[in-house]
């Protein structure tokens, strides 16, 4: 049962263009929401996070959008730049405390020159 | 400030035999996470450690256990390994105060690559 989904494997976008990155979910307890960023050979990396009782939240070129209806997430970078280029996955808490993150299955983002 | 350390990055074990994972926590989180990434899934949650008990559990056979310390670094053993268990293992750390209501951001290690033969 896949709570938090990301339906597109891979995304290619060029470069000072708007990258959009896409998560639905499927849970509504769900109340937190993350997205990180990873390279090979690291760990996630934190990038921004939003709380469901908002529905937009920007730091820099990098803005969250929540759509508790659609249960719908969308992460925007813009402009996008070569180090952008890695894997993103969503993920979400609220179920049952804990901090316990439902990750989604990432999206590799490569963007071009 | 030191970030989240694990050793070793890379570890191969046959069907059968234990595995020790371990992690360093970010300095001043008393919280940690472990999480299992298969090859292109998303990192899945094994279990969490708040002040050394365990505070949440995923849906993990028994065989995988784990330890808090006291300076909140901690192990996560698997024992009688299986060719699925090869996977990326990640650890995380955060600040929970509350873990029942606090929503702190974690912070990854660079994980464990363990190969099950």
């Amino acid at each position: 049962d896949q709570q938090v989904k990301q339906n597109s494997p891979s995304l290619s976008v060029q470069e000072g263009r708007i990258s959009i990155l896409n998560c639905d979910y499927t849970n509504s307890m769900f109340d937190y929401f993350l997205w990180y960023k990873k390279y090979p050979a690291e760990g996630p990396t934190f990038l921004i996070s939003i709380s469901s009782i908002k529905d937009k939240n920007e730091d820099g070129r990098f803005t969250v959008f929540l759509n508790k209806s659609a249960k719908h997430l969308s992460l925007h970078i813009v402009p996008s730049q070569p180090g952008d280029s890695a894997v993103y996955f969503c993920a979400a808490s609220g179920l049952q405390g804990a901090q316990k993150l439902v990750f989604g299955q990432g999206t590799r983002l490569t963007i071009n020159p | 400030e030191t970030g989240v350390t694990q050793s070793p990055t890379h570890l191969i074990k046959t069907r059968g035999q234990q595995v020790t994972l371990r992690c360093s926590s970010q300095s001043g989180h008393n919280t940690v996470s472990w999480y299992q990434q298969a090859l292109g899934q998303g990192p899945q949650f094994i279990f969490q450690y708040y002040r050394e008990e365990e505070n949440g559990r995923g849906n993990f056979p028994p065989r995988f256990s784990g330890l808090q310390f006291p300076n909140y670094s901690s192990e996560l053993n698997v024992n009688a390994l299986e060719l699925d268990d090869s996977a990326l293992y990640l650890c995380a750390s955060s600040f929970g105060g509350n873990p029942a209501l606090a929503k702190n951001i974690q912070y990854f290690g660079a994980g464990t690559r363990l190969s099950v033969l």
